[in-house]
């Protein structure tokens, strides 16, 4: 398997524009995560689903964000409008069915500018 | 609230210098502990998973140890290859799969 798979790795947008980001999981992994880090707050998680379905979007800093997983081996992560202070690495990790551990992805590097 | 605290925040050690990074925690009931290892430009990879007071897993120069307020994470005689960012995160009862993660250490090993 290649692994946790993101999509773009390097994004710069423009404050307002709307931004997607990508993830494909692990086949046969059922629960999947977004994170998003910064050097202020580390690594903090924004949604999670089990089987498809959002389980926890506490941390989801706003409604401007929004996340769908419409199949087992497809994500997205929404920000509309996009704003400077959403600027981050985000990370898309999956695991499978026991917690022993958790693969993230590369990430993606969003720049709103 | 559940909260997770590392310490030092960074650490410089000389090729062969052991030391120790700390992890503590604040849970309603700890499911796991977890240490993962992050380089820069990459996304977190897994060390170990810790679930019991007094439980201990190595992995070549890194012992990871258990007690119920704290983990360590202790690197014997470092190199260079071993510098990077040290996560730790925990998973409560209650909140299945959910890990919350501490800020992390960033180790730099010079040779």
């Amino acid at each position: 398997d290649a692994g946790v798979i993101q999509s773009p790795r390097h994004e710069v947008t423009e404050m307002g524009q709307e931004v997607t980001l990508r993830c494909k999981p692990i086949s046969g992994h059922n629960s999947l995560f977004w994170y998003r880090q910064t050097m202020m707050r580390g690594l903090e998680l924004l949604i999670y689903f089990n089987n498809n379905v959002p389980i926890d979007d506490s941390g989801m800093p706003e409604d401007r964000f929004s996340a769908k997983m419409p199949n087992a081996s497809f994500s997205t992560l929404k920000i509309q409008p996009s704003e400077p202070r959403d600027s981050a690495v985000y990370f898309c990790a999956s695991i499978d069915r026991v917690m022993t551990e958790a693969f993230f992805g590369q990430g993606t590097r969003l720049t709103v500018v | 609230e559940d909260q997770v605290t590392q310490s030092p925040e960074a650490l410089r050690l000389q090729e062969g210098e052991s030391s120790s990074l700390n992890c503590s925690y604040t849970v309603s009931g700890l499911r796991g502990l977890f240490w993962y290892r992050q380089d820069p430009g990459k996304g977190p990879e897994f060390l170990f998973t810790l679930y019991s007071a007094g439980e201990e897993k190595e992995k070549e120069r890194l012992k990871a140890t258990l007690t119920k307020k704290e983990s360590f994470l202790h690197i014997t005689a470092p190199k260079p290859e071993d510098s990077a960012t040290y996560l730790c995160a925990v998973e409560v009862w209650g909140a299945t799969n959910k890990l919350i993660f501490g800020t992390g250490t960033l180790l730099a090993v010079q040779p």
